[in-house]
């Protein structure tokens, strides 16, 4: 079975550090990278992707994350977290093939941005 | 981001009751999905909807989940008697036309079931 792992569960970090959130997967031959973002009461929201091409990838919020096909990862970093990007993020993986569709996510990481 | 709305964004019903969860894309959308997370775990893939059929479900969407269109543009899942552990968050997801693989997720709807 396809599978996501993220081993983190919380990372607190302090206000301008930087941080890096792990995210693995089980190997496929094709698969599509993603990082999503669920604020305190709200959905979820797409930070960024993997689809193709260059392997590292941004966000406009100064996220980005590489894609890593031989160790199977996908981790996010940021040089310098603010405040504002306390929230939960999640990793998620489609695995194409067969016409399929649906997003394996992992359980999730809370990243505490501390003043 | 294209907006996706969902209502209610909170239901609490009985156990034994029906309940129907609606999604409404805002824009041009070509896959409609429903996904739920129950309490401390991961987000759950339920099901996918194209061209008004049921085109992939997972396990966990038995015969007591349905989904469908009523009216061309409103999403529903309908859950027929609900238990206990149908308690979770329940997010309805688009994929745009021409948007390959990217689903953008509504704010989710809380069911709370007692």
């Amino acid at each position: 079975a396809q599978s996501v792992t993220q081993l983190d569960s919380q990372v607190p970090v302090f206000e301008e550090a930087p941080v890096e959130l792990r995210c693995n997967y089980s190997s496929s031959v094709s698969v599509y990278l993603f990082w999503y973002v669920q604020y305190p009461n709200q959905g979820l929201q797409l930070l960024l992707k993997y689809l193709s091409g260059s392997t590292l990838v941004e966000s406009i919020n100064g996220f980005e994350a590489e894609f890593n096909k031989s160790q199977t990862s996908f981790h996010l970093r940021k040089p310098s977290v603010h405040i504002s990007d306390t929230a939960e993020y999640f990793c998620a993986v489609l695995y194409s093939g067969a016409g399929s569709y649906q997003l394996t996510f992992g359980k999730g990481t809370k990243l505490s941005v501390i003043p | 981001e294209p907006e996706v709305t969902q209502t209610p964004s909170h239901q609490v019903t009985q156990m034994g009751q029906e309940v129907i969860l609606r999604c409404v894309p805002i824009s041009n959308h070509l896959y409609f999905y429903w996904y739920r997370q129950i309490l401390g775990q991961k987000v759950e893939f339920l099901v996918s909807f194209y061209n008004n059929e049921i085109s992939e479900k997972s396990e966990i969407f038995d015969d007591q989940f349905s989904v469908e269109r009523p009216d061309g543009s409103n999403f529903t899942l309908k859950i027929r008697s609900t238990k206990l552990e149908d308690s979770a968050m329940y997010f309805c997801a688009i994929v745009l036309a021409g948007v390959q693989y990217e689903q953008y997720f509504g704010p989710g709807t809380r069911l709370t079931v007692t």
